[in-house]
């Protein structure tokens, strides 16, 4: 089955600072659907960006960007100049093509962005 | 905001009692999904549905049963609860699959067994 490791269980960053979350992914699909989803203290969790394996571009979407390579397994994502409100849980996830309906998830990083 | 509403949010019970949670949607979306949130694990698929009364298992179903009997509600049903399903629950909603699309979560209702 898919796997996702985060390894970072707990980043802390001053504000402004660049940080990057490593994603890992394992699958045999050659089909498969990546995700970076992020869980802020009220607990919700509200989707960032979908990501499929045929795309390798990488995207840019403000201070937010992602860099997949298929080379290495890994879909990592960085936030340029952290704020405060960067805080959170953030989640990597996978699908395949072949079970699409379950999505696997990393264990999380918690990145803690402090003034 | 997508309409997913999950009831309750906050749930204190005691070991081999039933317990069942509720997942409503207001978006007709197909397909809903219920997750568990546990620390070190991030969230695993207890069991999801494609459609009125089509429903499977996920990657932690044992002890869970599910049921869909109209598109706007999701139950998830723990027969006889224990201490292991101490958790928070996620319900989800996608219109076309986890894969194409995003999938909307609910508020997270928090179980603690006894």
């Amino acid at each position: 089955a898919q796997k996702v490791t985060q390894a970072q269980t707990e980043i802390s960053v001053v504000e402004k600072e660049d940080v990057t979350l490593d994603c890992v992914y394992e699958t045999r699909d050659t089909t498969y659907y990546l995700f970076w989803y992020k869980q802020p203290p009220s607990g919700e969790l509200v989707f960032l960006i979908r990501r499929n394996s045929f795309d390798e571009q990488n995207e840019i979407s403000g201070r937010y960007s992602w860099n997949f390579q298929k080379s290495t397994s890994s879909f990592n994502f960085t936030i340029t100049a952290s704020q405060v409100v960067d805080s959170a849980v953030y989640f990597c996830a996978l699908s395949e093509n072949y079970n699409n309906n379950d999505m696997r998830f990393g264990a999380g990083t918690r990145l803690t962005v402090k003034p | 905001d997508a309409g997913i509403t999950q009831s309750p949010r906050h749930k204190v019970t005691e070991t081999g009692t039933p317990v069942t949670l509720r997942c409503h949607q207001t978006e007709n979306h197909r397909y809903m999904y219920w997750y568990r949130q546990d620390p070190g694990h991030g969230l695993r698929l207890i069991h999801y549905s494609y459609g009125v009364k089509d429903t499977d298992k996920g990657e932690v179903s044992d002890g869970y049963s599910v049921s869909r009997s109209k598109t706007e509600d999701f139950l998830l049903t723990l027969e006889s609860a224990t201490s292991s399903q101490t958790s928070v629950y996620f319900c989800a909603i996608s219109e076309s699959g986890a894969n194409t699309g995003e999938l909307f979560f609910g508020e997270g209702s928090r179980l603690t067994v006894l």
